[in-house]
């Protein structure tokens, strides 16, 4: 497509509820990153896909998070058992190799 | 890994007046340093990039100056104008890294 898609927009799920969070790169992006930016902070890196590689899931910050991804189509973050401290904007991003990132608009993910 | 740092977290300029936001990075091999532009509920926007084997590149009223010696990189935005006012990230890959580090953010406020 033209841009980074990330759906939902929003998501508002009570505390224990597994939420799954998609992202739909730029047609071509071989690279898909996810990362998460709670209120007023920077961005922190959770997980890369690499084409068909092994993705580098150094970032995520328990078993609970998890994320899934097809070729180099759709990804799928999912969380687990969700808690409080989950609470953020969960940004999505795609690149060609060694390019700069294209960000999709985010999901921001409320836990109550 | 790969550390960065941005300072200052907050800036307010008169309508006109230059800003300038500077990022210091830990590791000498780093060789690509993006800046992102993002406004309220959107995502990070790439807007200049620079990579390390140049000092200095320019597009209209934005500019990014690399210190390799230094580890650090600026962005300078000249004749600010309202809407320049936005969340700014630098960031920094290392060539062995899979992604990128972001910079914790500076808060542009200009003022009409």
């Amino acid at each position: 497509g033209a841009g980074v898609s990330q759906s939902p927009s929003n998501k508002v799920t009570e505390k224990g509820k597994d939420v799954e969070l998609r992202c739909d790169p730029i047609s071509g992006h071989t690279a898909l990153y996810w990362y998460r930016q709670r209120l007023g902070q920077g961005l922190e890196f959770l997980i890369y896909f690499q084409g068909n590689s092994a993705p580098d899931k150094s970032g995520l910050p328990s078993d609970r998070f998890s994320a899934e991804r097809t070729g180099e189509s759709v990804s799928t973050l999912t969380i687990q058992r969700t808690q409080q401290e989950d609470s953020a904007v969960y940004l999505c991003a795609s690149s060609l190799p060694g390019g700069g990132y294209t960000f999709g608009s985010g999901t921001r993910l409320t836990v109550v | 890994g790969e550390n960065v740092e941005q300072h200052p977290s907050t800036l307010s300029v008169q309508e006109g007046d230059s800003a300038v936001i500077k990022c210091t990075y830990s590791d000498s091999a780093s060789n690509y340093f993006p800046w992102y532009k993002q406004e309220l509920g959107k995502g990070p926007q790439l807007i200049i990039d620079i990579r390390s084997n140049v000092g200095e590149k320019k597009d209209q009223r934005i500019a990014v100056t690399l210190n390799k010696t230094a580890k650090h990189f600026s962005l300078h935005i000249t004749e600010t104008q309202p809407e320049d006012s936005a969340v700014y990230f630098c960031a920094a890959r290392h060539p062995t890294t899979n992604y990128m580090r972001f910079g914790a953010g500076t808060r542009l406020t200009v003022k009409p």
